[in-house]
């Protein structure tokens, strides 16, 4: 298995507090996304970095915001948590972009209460 | 109109049944196509991709269709390891991964 880890695996918080979601990986690969999967939504783009302090909207990308100062480590800040942002993170990492495979860790389940 | 659209099933067969999903995509830009499978509350993780000639992987065979924007997975001879979440995957441009909802099966004894 590839070697990405997400943290936390699980989450509970109040709304409008801040949450930050790291994932790490120890491949050395230069892409790395952060998605959200809700039912029937099917997994969504959130933000993606293509290096080192390098990073891009995707398609879900309001009321999140993420930042990349190591090749490993990927973050992703919900800065004022809202209901609607109840999901589970999932973090992947490719070497090539999306045209090659992309390696997902485990997720983080996230409840905002 | 979803970019990727999936019957979500579910889909029950028994042992040893063959199996086809299908999957429509909407932009006929895309450059990639991959098979996912998702455990349930698992991460995805690659079956396949998917050839323009096609390809098959075992008891696994996946076909694209560019005029018709669809790819299908073909299973045979299920096994009760194959269900799971299977999701259809097409790639616009190099950062941007079009997700289907996933088709669900479950193999039955």
């Amino acid at each position: 298995d590839a070697g990405i880890t997400q943290s936390p695996r699980h989450k509970v918080t109040e709304t409008g507090t801040p949450v930050t979601l790291r994932c790490h990986q120890t491949e050395n690969h230069r892409y790395m996304y952060w998605y959200r999967q809700d039912p029937g939504h099917g997994l969504r783009l959130i933000h993606y970095s293509y290096g080192v302090k390098d990073t891009d909207k995707g398609e879900v990308s309001d009321g999140y915001s993420v930042s990349r100062s190591k090749t490993e480590d990927f973050l992703l800040t919900l800065e004022s948590a809202t209901s609607s942002q109840t999901s589970v993170y999932f973090c992947a990492i490719s070497e090539e972009g999306l045209i090659t495979e992309a390696f997902f860790g485990q997720g983080t389940r996230l409840t905002v209460v | 109109r979803k970019e990727v659209e999936q019957d979500p099933g579910p889909f029950n067969v028994p042992e040893g049944a063959t199996v086809a999903f299908n999957c429509t995509y909407s932009n006929s830009a895309s450059q990639s196509f991959f098979w996912y499978r998702q455990d349930c509350r698992k991460e995805p993780k690659l079956l396949m991709s998917v050839y323009s000639s096609g390809n098959e992987d075992g008891r696994f065979t996946a076909q694209l269709n560019r005029a018709s924007q669809y790819i299908s997975l073909l299973i045979r001879d299920s096994k009760l390891s194959d269900s799971a979440t299977y999701l259809c995957v097409v790639t616009d441009n190099n950062n941007d991964m079009r997700f289907g909802a996933g088709t669900r099966l479950t193999v039955k004894p």
